[in-house]
């Protein structure tokens, strides 16, 4: 069965410091790795996904993550934080073999707050 | 512009009141899925379409009901509205072309069922 952990419910950190976001998923699979932020009284957002190919993803607003295949992980991270930043982020796997469907599984969320 | 719009964006009902919740994209996305958003538990997806008239369950379908009679529209229907289904809800749309398209979200719909 897919599932998506983000083990911190919430991340501190001072404008520009570098962030990171943690996520760690489990697929019978290869993984399809989505990363989407939230910002109060929106839809969810995509920010970057994992195909193949390069671990490092680049996506909108600076962020990239990381996919490492032996930790079963897919880190969100920022250089330089940036107080805009501060919002809701979530973590969402599909197995890409169809297993499952379509089916996206998203974490639970984690809240970035940057502090001027 | 690229859009998926839900309606109403806030609504308060009363236990046991129908109601629907409509979504729209202009995007002819094949794929449609609904979720909710609870406090810890992330999002939640209630139903999805593959495509007009195919439409199937997610994790939590109790309580609800969806049709696909057009590409664009996925309405989301409760019957007898409960309060354990005070949540926010969001629908979702992409392509399943390659199976690694993002999905687009509308901008949410808070129910209160009181």
């Amino acid at each position: 069965a897919q599932s998506v952990a983000q083990p911190e419910d919430q991340v501190n950190v001072a404008e520009g410091n570098p962030l990171t976001v943690k996520c760690t998923y489990s697929v019978s699979g290869n993984p399809y790795l989505f990363w989407y932020v939230q910002y109060p009284n929106r839809g969810l957002q995509f920010l970057l996904k994992y195909i193949t190919g390069d671990n490092l993803v680049k996506g909108s607003y600076g962020f990239e993550a990381e996919f490492n295949k032996s930790q079963t992980s897919f880190h969100l991270k920022k250089p330089s934080a940036l107080v805009s930043d501060s919002a809701l982020y979530f973590c969402a796997v599909r197995d890409s073999s169809g297993t499952g469907g379509f089916k996206t599984i998203f974490g639970a969320g984690t809240r970035l707050f940057v502090k001027a | 512009e690229a859009q998926v719009t839900q309606n109403p964006r806030y609504l308060i009902t009363v236990t046991g009141k129908k109601l629907t919740v409509t979504c729209s994209q202009n995007m002819n996305h094949e794929y449609m899925s609904w979720y909710r958003q609870d406090p810890g538990l992330g999002l939640r997806q209630i139903y999805y379409s593959m495509n007009v008239e195919v439409t199937d369950k997610g994790d939590v379908p109790e309580g609800y009901k969806v049709s696909r009679k057009e590409k664009r529209n996925f309405p989301l229907i409760l019957e007898s509205p409960s309060p354990n289904q005070t949540s926010l809800y969001f629908c979702a749309s992409s392509s399943p072309r390659g199976r690694a398209a993002e999905a687009f979200f509308g901008q949410g719909t808070r129910l209160t069922v009181v």
